[in-house]
């Protein structure tokens, strides 16, 4: 199937920092991008889609300031964590959707840990 | 608004056991449903999914069947293998053209030889 990745797969930083986390879509273009987060033993969560060209649409209670989103081409979109708080420790996970047709399907990044100090 | 429940794991078989792992969902309209798995280490796969009701989605051993009249989506396999531990998703598509999916809380799903 296709191949998403995210880098870094870990990162640990100081409180009032920022965090860039990549998502890119390696072997096809993807229009639409998902992030989610994932706390210990929950769901993941949908928090915003990202679409190539124009703004992310956030989830209701997302705070699209703290949550940057860019979707700058086809193949990558970044999540920025502005002013990193240890509350935004989690476990941010992407995916990207390819359609072929009318068959939409869902591939997942692996994730990236989050630890703010 | 849509939501999945699943039951609680984890799940501990012995190896070549019948596996059941429930799924229950709410949604207006008619989604698409879908079992992800997440191997340690690795990112959610699609394990199978079904469209419509009366579906069956199979693969790799594993089935489900949507069930419109009790809204449910049970991932069954009939002889578990250690290889198959994982945590196991069941999700939702709300139906819009993006497929925003809605996720259950997972189930894992521990194989012991």
């Amino acid at each position: 199937g296709a191949v998403v990745s995210q880098h870094p797969s870990w990162v640990i930083c100081k409180s009032g920092t920022s965090v860039k986390i990549e998502c890119r879509s390696l072997d096809f273009q993807a229009t639409t991008m998902f992030w989610y987060r994932q706390f210990p033993k929950q769901s993941l969560m949908l928090m915003a889609t990202s679409n190539e060209g124009s703004k992310a649409t956030y989830e209701q209670g997302v705070e699209k300031d703290k949550f940057l989103i860019n979707h700058a081409s086809l193949t990558l979109s970044t999540l920025t964590v502005t002013s990193a708080h240890p509350e935004d420790s989690s476990f941010y996970i992407c995916s990207a959707r390819q359609a072929l047709g009318s068959q939409e399907t869902q591939y997942f990044g692996p994730g990236t840990r989050l630890l703010v100090l | 608004g849509n939501s999945v429940t699943q039951m609680e794991g984890p799940v501990t078989l012995s190896e070549e056991a019948f596996l059941t792992i429930n799924c229950t969902y709410t949604a207006t309209g008619y989604p698409s449903l879908f079992w992800y798995v997440q191997y340690p280490g690795e990112g959610l796969q699609l394990l199978l999914k079904a469209t419509k009701a009366d579906d069956k989605g199979s693969n790799k051993g594993f089935e489900a069947t949507y069930r419109k009249e009790t809204t449910s989506f049970h991932l069954e396999k009939g002889s578990v293998q250690v290889s198959d531990s994982a945590v196991y998703f069941c999700a939702l598509s709300d139906g819009t053209g993006f497929q925003k999916l809605v996720f259950g809380t997972g189930t894992r799903l521990l194989v012991s030889p």
